[in-house]
């Protein structure tokens, strides 16, 4: 079974709109983080947003925010007022607990692309 | 340096050659990761060094990968003959302490192009 899904493959969203990028996570280790990472065309991963499971309030960062249910296993990113360099892939991503080591295991990612 | 550097940024090889990628870390950072993205793949992890623990070695694919870490700090990934399936982007990342929480941070990237 994937660890890590994300089911929308590529869309769009209209410049200064919020956008949701789904993930839903598969795990039976109580403590774990999930991570969302930024790839542009450049290659370079660029790290977004955290959340811990034990978290008890969503993360924030900016215009990023992850809705977080735990109970349906998932952590959806939130984009508000999108801009044009939003253009990228997006990656989710979660490294379980110590008795799993401290890789992380990461989804197929959501292209996104911003219309003007 | 300010963020992972990585060297070379791209390669090109023949099948069966050997190829050795570089990492240079985030100073101070003692945990660093290689990972793996290919289109048939994904994003795949390799392998794990932390302090002076033994590395996490499970997601290396074959025997013909292997990566050391020097001194604690820089790391080389080496592939022995190389075959055209290990054509992909090797990505190199660190954290502070190689703690659950802990944000990884990614360098540029190698992409290797085996003909």
């Amino acid at each position: 079974a994937q660890k890590i899904t994300q089911t929308q493959p590529g869309m769009f969203v209209q410049e200064k709109e919020a956008v949701t990028l789904d993930c839903t996570y598969d795990t039976s280790d109580p403590s774990y983080g999930l991570f969302w990472y930024k790839q542009p065309s450049s290659g370079e991963m660029i790290f977004l947003i955290y959340q811990g499971s034990y978290d008890q309030q969503n993360a924030t960062e900016g215009r990023y925010s992850l809705n977080f249910q735990k109970a349906r296993k998932s952590a959806n990113l939130v984009i508000s007022a999108s801009q044009l360099g939003d253009s990228a892939m997006y990656f989710c991503a979660m490294r379980e607990g110590r008795a799993a080591g401290n890789k992380l295991t990461f989804g197929g990612g959501t292209r996104v692309l911003v219309k003007p | 340096g300010a963020g992972v550097s990585q060297s070379p940024s791209n390669k090109v090889t023949e099948k069966g050659k050997d190829v050795e990628l570089r990492c240079d870390p985030i100073s101070g950072h003692t945990a660093l990761y290689w990972y793996r993205q290919s289109l048939g793949q994904g994003l795949e992890f390799l392998i794990y060094f932390q302090g002076n623990s033994a590395p996490d070695k499970s997601g290396l694919p074959s025997d013909r990968f292997s990566a050391e870490r020097t001194g604690g700090s820089v790391s080389t990934l080496t592939i022995q003959r190389t075959q055209q399936e290990d054509s992909a982007v090797y990505l190199c990342a660190s954290s502070l302490q190689g703690r659950t929480g802990e944000t990884q941070y990614f360098g540029p990237g190698t992409r290797l192009l085996v003909l």
